[in-house]
């Protein structure tokens, strides 16, 4: 059963520039939400994708965008990218709008660098 | 804005012994209560969630929740080593969608 997967990994930008992450969630999950990690920090929501529309957005400014396709797979864009933005990204995902949609399954992460 | 308050710690306890971690919430109207466990350069992992109040045992762990007091704890009991790591309170509401909102986590040392 593949769970949640994303990529990159790691990688490394300048500031400006726009990156794409890219999340598959776990087999048999629908729902995919994105968030940011910065050092000693908590995550913090940046957006829910369910049935390929955004659902919900934390507080984040419109630079963020993500998609969601019909595999549920999702992306997260970042545009104009700034030093700030130099975090762990986290992909979740999670199955229906039900109170267990807390029941998150985190991938990896994508370990952002901005320069 | 929801809040969810963490000791950022470190606790450090010996191990066998029970390692008590806490957490508060702001939001009177939460549902949900979840405890992820995330180790260092790894991502966040759930161990528990409750939905109603009282106690909730699951092997060694065992969550309680308090809504009245909004108040949400985790007990580990005989720790280990491994469970060397921070962990992390979450709670959600339904706002259109149940998000759960993280704190910061509470570092946990358990020492030979």
């Amino acid at each position: 059963d593949a769970g949640v997967t994303q990529s990159p990994t790691h990688l490394i930008k300048t500031r400006g520039q726009q990156v794409t992450l890219r999340c598959s969630p776990k087999s048999g999950h629908d729902t995919v939400s994105w968030y940011q990690q910065a050092l000693g920090q908590g995550p913090q929501f940046i957006f829910q994708y369910y049935e390929e529309e955004e659902r919900q957005r934390g507080n984040f400014p419109d630079r963020f965008s993500g998609h969601q396709f019909p595999n549920y797979s999702s992306e997260l864009n970042v545009n104009a990218l700034l030093l700030g933005d130099s975090a762990l990204y986290l992909c979740a995902s999670s199955l229906g709008q039900g109170a267990n949609t807390g029941e998150l399954f985190f991938g990896e992460g994508s370990r952002l660098t901005v320069l | 804005q929801k809040e969810v308050e963490q000791n950022s710690g470190p606790l450090s306890v010996p191990e066998g012994a029970i390692a008590s971690l806490n957490c508060t919430y702001s939001d009177r109207g939460s549902q949900s209560f979840f405890w992820y466990r995330q180790y260092s350069g790894k991502s966040p992992e759930l161990i528990m969630s409750i939905y109603s109040n009282g106690d909730k045992e699951d092997g060694r762990f065992t969550a309680q929740l308090n809504k009245a007091s909004q108040y949400v704890s985790l007990l580990i009991r005989d720790s280990q080593p491994s469970d060397s790591a921070t962990y992390l309170c979450a709670v959600s509401f339904y706002g259109g969608s149940y998000i759960p909102t993280f704190g910061r986590g509470t570092s946990l040392i358990v020492h030979p």
